[in-house]
């Protein structure tokens, strides 16, 4: 089955200042890739995804980009904010979804 | 988007007592859903797929006669945890899939005491 790891498993930022989090993924078969943002004790919301015909994607503030050579894609997110402040999850795969380990994002007024 | 609720958001029982989680498809019919398991600061991990009409398919290491789930309709899966031990414990969220995009539940905190 697919694996996904997730790194950092936490970040701190200053405020403003940008937050890069990575994944890697096993199955090449995998070809949607979802970022999620909990907030505690609520449900994970899609923020951003990505699929594999695609290698770079911007919405305002968050992009993600993704190299299906080596397997790995990452979430980018400029000009942090406190609001920005979550777990964020990577996942892989296709109809069904294999989640990374999450980061918790902390971001300092 | 599509929608799913999930119920009850919260749920407190007795160790050895049965607990029924319901997962429904409110805008439009699911032949599939998900369900996950999320400990504290961890991330979710998959426990069984639920087929409408079949058999669901659990990942390995899940225990399918502690974990009952049934989905007799097309807009309903439901998670039995049965003999409930403060193990047990946990945030249980569903999930479908639209488009490949996964629509989670509110999840459901469930504590076994």
């Amino acid at each position: 089955g697919e694996n996904v790891e997730q790194h950092p498993s936490t970040l701190s930022v200053q405020e403003g200042d940008s937050a890069v989090i990575k994944c890697t993924y096993s199955d090449s078969a995998s070809n949607y890739f979802p970022w999620y943002k909990q907030e505690l004790g609520k449900r994970p919301q899609l923020i951003i995804d990505i699929r594999s015909n695609v290698g770079e994607k911007k919405d305002q503030r968050i992009a993600v980009t993704l190299n299906k050579t080596a397997k790995h894609f990452s979430l980018h997110i400029t000009e942090t904010q406190p609001e920005d402040s979550a777990v964020y999850f990577c996942a892989a795969g296709d109809y069904k979804l294999s989640f990374g380990a999450g980061t918790t994002v902390t971001v300092r007024a | 988007g599509a929608v799913v609720s999930q119920h009850p958001s919260r749920v407190i029982c007795k160790s050895g007592t049965s607990v029924k989680i319901e997962c429904r498809s409110l805008d439009f019919q699911a032949t599939t859903m998900f369900w996950y398991r999320q400990f504290p600061k961890k991330s979710l991990m998959l426990m069984a797929t639920s087929n409408e009409g079949s058999k669901a398919t659990y990942e390995q290491g899940v225990e399918k006669d502690k974990f009952l789930i049934n989905h007799a309709s097309l807009t309903l899966s439901t998670l039995t945890v049965t003999s409930a031990h403060p193990e047990d414990s946990s945030f249980y969220i569903c999930s479908k899939i639209s488009n490949t995009e996964a629509f989670f539940g509110q999840g459901t905190r469930l504590t076994v005491v």
